[in-house]
């Protein structure tokens, strides 16, 4: 059973500061790796992703990744109140059908409950 | 715009009845998703469809029903066999089947059971 962890958090971070997200993977295959963010209520929103070992910037969010170590980050810098949501981590997977098929899709993490502290 | 479309935003089923939920996209997506979402869970998977009259069960089908007779729409139909019904329910769209493309979803329907 492939498996995306998460810490469930709450992980309570104060404003202006950085916001650190981690996610580890069990499937060596996986190649593609995406964060998205959900507001309670709220369906998911892609935010970033990342496909190759190493950092990845866009605006106040970078991506870390090291496949050796099955391992992707989220840095938040300066964070915002607006930040407060739930993470999720979501890695790229071949799932294995009937009939000997397959097909690739995504394999997502429980999330992390991320709280910005005014 | 482009995006995906579910409908309803709030259903309610009663006993034995199927209810189904509407996903539309205007992506030009081949890939389509649903998802089911419980309290404090994550995403799984319950059907996908790479292309169009082709379709696949995902990790919780039972219960479940979908058709593909479009590239913009994927219907999910919960019958009475499924059991515990209420959940929040997701579908997403994908460029293609390959596994780098990142999927992008609607805004949900929660079904409750009356």
């Amino acid at each position: 059973q492939k498996e995306v962890e998460q810490n469930s958090g709450p992980l309570s971070v104060p404003e202006g500061a950085i916001a650190s997200l981690n996610c580890t993977y069990s499937d060596r295959g996986s190649q593609s790796f995406f964060w998205y963010r959900q507001y309670s209520g709220k369906s998911p929103e892609l935010i970033m992703f990342i496909y190759s070992n190493g950092d990845k910037e866009d605006g106040r969010f970078t991506a870390q990744l090291n496949k050796a170590s099955q391992y992707v980050s989220l840095l938040i810098r300066d964070s915002q109140p607006s930040d407060s949501a739930t993470y999720l981590c979501a890695a790229d997977s071949y799932f294995r059908l009937g009939a000997g098929g397959g097909a690739d899709g995504l394999t997502f993490g429980k999330g992390t409950h991320l709280i910005i502290q005014p | 715009d482009g995006g995906i479309t579910q409908s309803p935003k709030y259903l309610f089923r009663k006993e034995g009845q199927n209810v189904t939920l509407s996903c539309e996209q205007n992506l030009n997506h081949d890939a389509m998703y649903w998802y089911r979402q419980d309290p404090g869970q994550g995403l799984r998977l319950i059907y996908y469809s790479q292309i169009v009259n082709d379709f696949q069960k995902g990790d919780i089908a039972e219960g479940y029903s979908v058709s593909r007779e479009k590239k913009e729409s994927f219907p999910l139909t919960v019958t009475s066999a499924q059991k515990n019904p209420t959940a929040f329910y997701l579908c997403a769209s994908s460029l293609d089947r390959v596994g780098n493309q990142p999927q992008h979803f609607g805004d949900g329907t929660r079904l409750s059971i009356l």
